[in-house]
C-alpha cells in the first residue's frame, strides 16, 4: 500500500520561501500511472489544488498561485518537493501532498498533512 | 478559476438522506466526467468517496452516491449513520490539466 509523508519546517518568514517535501513508499514515483500533487487548506477554510508533477518533470499548476510555485521531482530518493516563494501570512496551511492517477483526476491517496504558518 | 459553489452546512437525522450539491460550470463540471467528492474527517486528511462523477472506489459503502446534471453534480448520502458527520468537498477537472475544488459543506448528523 503506497504511504505519503511530508515534511519540511513548520515556521517561514514572510517574504520568504517555503519549501517542503513529500516522501513516498510502497510503490514507485516512476510509474507511468500516476501524477502527485500538493494540495493546501488554511486553518477552518477549504481544500486549494496548488499542482503536480509527473515522473519526467512535467508540471501542471493552479492560475492563481503559478508565478510563485515550483513542483520538482527526485526519482532516485523517491520525492517530490513544493516550492512557494515570496509567502504571506495568508500562504498559512495544512499543506497535504497526494497521488492522482494518470487520466482519471482523483486524489486517491494522501500525506496526513504538514502545517506551515508564516510568521515573523 | 473560481471555487465550484458548495452549501456551506447540511444536515439530516439518523437514518434519513441528504444530498449535497456541487455548481460548476460549462467549464468544468459541465464539460468532464471528473467531478470527485472528498470526506473529510477533523485534523485528518480528505478519503476520496466518489470519482469520475458517479463511481464508488473500493471499500467505500454503497450508501453514497455520486450524481450529474448539467454544471452540478451531487453526492447523496443514503442512511445517515453518526460517522458521516464531516466536511465534504467536490473537485472537477477544469481543462488545461487543472483541478478546482469546491469551498465545502459541513454535514451534521442530528
Amino acid at each position: 500500500q503506497v504511504q505519503l509523508q511530508e515534511s519540511g519546517p513548520g515556521l517561514v518568514k514572510p517574504s520568504q520561501t517555503l519549501s517542503l517535501t513529500c516522501t513516498v513508499s510502497g510503490g514507485s514515483i516512476s510509474r507511468a500511472d500516476y501524477y502527485w500533487s500538493w494540495i493546501r487548506q488554511p486553518p477552518g477554510k477549504g481544500l486549494e489544488w496548488i499542482g503536480y508533477i509527473y515522473y519526467s518533470g512535467n508540471t501542471f499548476y493552479n492560475p492563481s498561485l503559478k508565478s510563485r510555485v515550483t513542483i520538482s521531482v527526485d526519482t532516485s530518493k523517491n520525492q517530490f518537493s513544493l516550492n512557494l516563494s515570496s509567502v504571506t501570512a495568508a500562504d498559512t496551511a495544512v499543506y497535504y501532498c497526494a497521488r492522482i492517477p494518470f487520466g482519471d483526476y482523483l486524489f486517491d491517496y494522501w500525506g496526513q498533512g504538514t502545517l506551515v504558518t508564516v510568521s515573523s | 478559476q473560481s471555487a465550484l459553489t458548495q452549501p456551506a452546512s447540511v444536515s439530516g437525522s439518523l437514518g434519513q438522506s441528504i444530498t449535497i450539491s456541487c455548481t460548476g460550470t460549462s467549464g468544468d463540471v459541465g464539460s468532464y466526467n471528473f467531478v470527485s467528492w472528498y470526506q473529510q474527517h477533523p485534523g485528518k486528511a480528505p478519503k476520496v468517496m466518489i470519482s469520475e462523477d458517479s463511481k464508488r472506489p473500493a471499500g467505500v459503502s454503497n450508501r453514497f452516491t455520486g450524481s450529474k446534471s448539467g454544471n452540478t453534480a451531487s453526492l447523496t448520502i443514503s442512511g445517515l449513520q453518526a460517522e458521516d458527520e464531516a466536511d465534504y468537498y467536490c473537485c472537477s477537472f477544469a481543462g488545461s490539466r487543472t483541478l478546482i475544488f469546491g469551498g465545502g459543506t459541513k454535514l451534521t448528523v442530528l
